[in-house]
């Protein structure tokens, strides 16, 4: 398995808050991801990174922020927790060789509750 | 992005072959078909990946017809480990590294 790894696995958090959500990776792999999942929405793309402080917004982009300041760590930033931001996310991370596999390895996933 | 569609559920039993099809009208040229596994409390899992006609893995066979505008994924004789959420991804293979997820299939296998 990829080495992939999200802290905190679950998080309880009041409405305001803010919120940071790490992702860490031993594969030395040039592109990162943020997902979130929810209930009749499948998997939606947050955010991305493509190298160290080189980042673009995905699909869901409103009220997060990311940062990769290394390129084992991701990280994703709820400035102020709003309820609409309860899910699942999950950090996802590509080998050089996916852009002709679409082949991407996922986290555990951080379930996020928002008060 | 193209968009897929695929159905919501599936029922089968345990060592039935269960197809699941998707359907992608707007498919590019440069796009591949990908299809992912997930189960619950777990993060996605890729299965397969294929450009057009047949793929064959140790998981699962993947049947693109000539005009690509849908794809099956295969699963042989599936047992209820099989049971879990199922996703065709399309994806552009030009340096595109975003994939879109839509709502998958949600297979259930009966004993």
């Amino acid at each position: 398995d990829a080495g992939i790894t999200q802290s905190p696995r679950h998080k309880v958090t009041e409405t305001g808050t803010p919120v940071t959500l790490r992702c860490h990776q031993t594969e030395n792999h040039r592109y990162m991801y943020w997902y979130r999942q929810d209930p009749g929405h499948g998997l939606r793309l947050i955010h991305y990174s493509y190298g160290v402080k080189d980042t673009d917004k995905g699909e869901v982009s409103d009220g997060y922020s990311v940062s990769r300041s290394k390129t084992e760590d991701f990280l994703l930033t709820l400035e102020s927790a709003t309820s609409s931001q309860t899910s699942v996310y999950f950090c996802a991370i590509s080998p050089p060789n996916s852009g002709s596999t679409g082949e991407l390895f996922f986290g555990e996933g951080s379930r996020l509750t928002v008060l | 992005l193209a968009k897929t569609t695929q159905p919501i559920s599936m029922d089968s039993y345990e060592g039935q072959e269960v197809n699941i099809t998707c359907s992608h009208n707007n498919i590019a040229t440069n796009d591949y078909i990908t299809w992912y596994q997930q189960f619950p409390s777990q993060g996605p899992r890729f299965i397969i990946q294929g450009y057009k006609t047949k793929v064959t893995n140790e998981v699962a066979s993947l049947f693109i017809p000539a005009d690509r505008k849908s794809s099956t994924l295969s699963l042989p004789r599936v047992s209820l480990s099989d049971t879990a959420v199922y996703y065709c991804l399309v994806f552009s293979g030009a340096g595109s590294y975003q994939l879109t997820f839509g709502k998958g299939t949600k297979l259930s296998v009966i004993p």
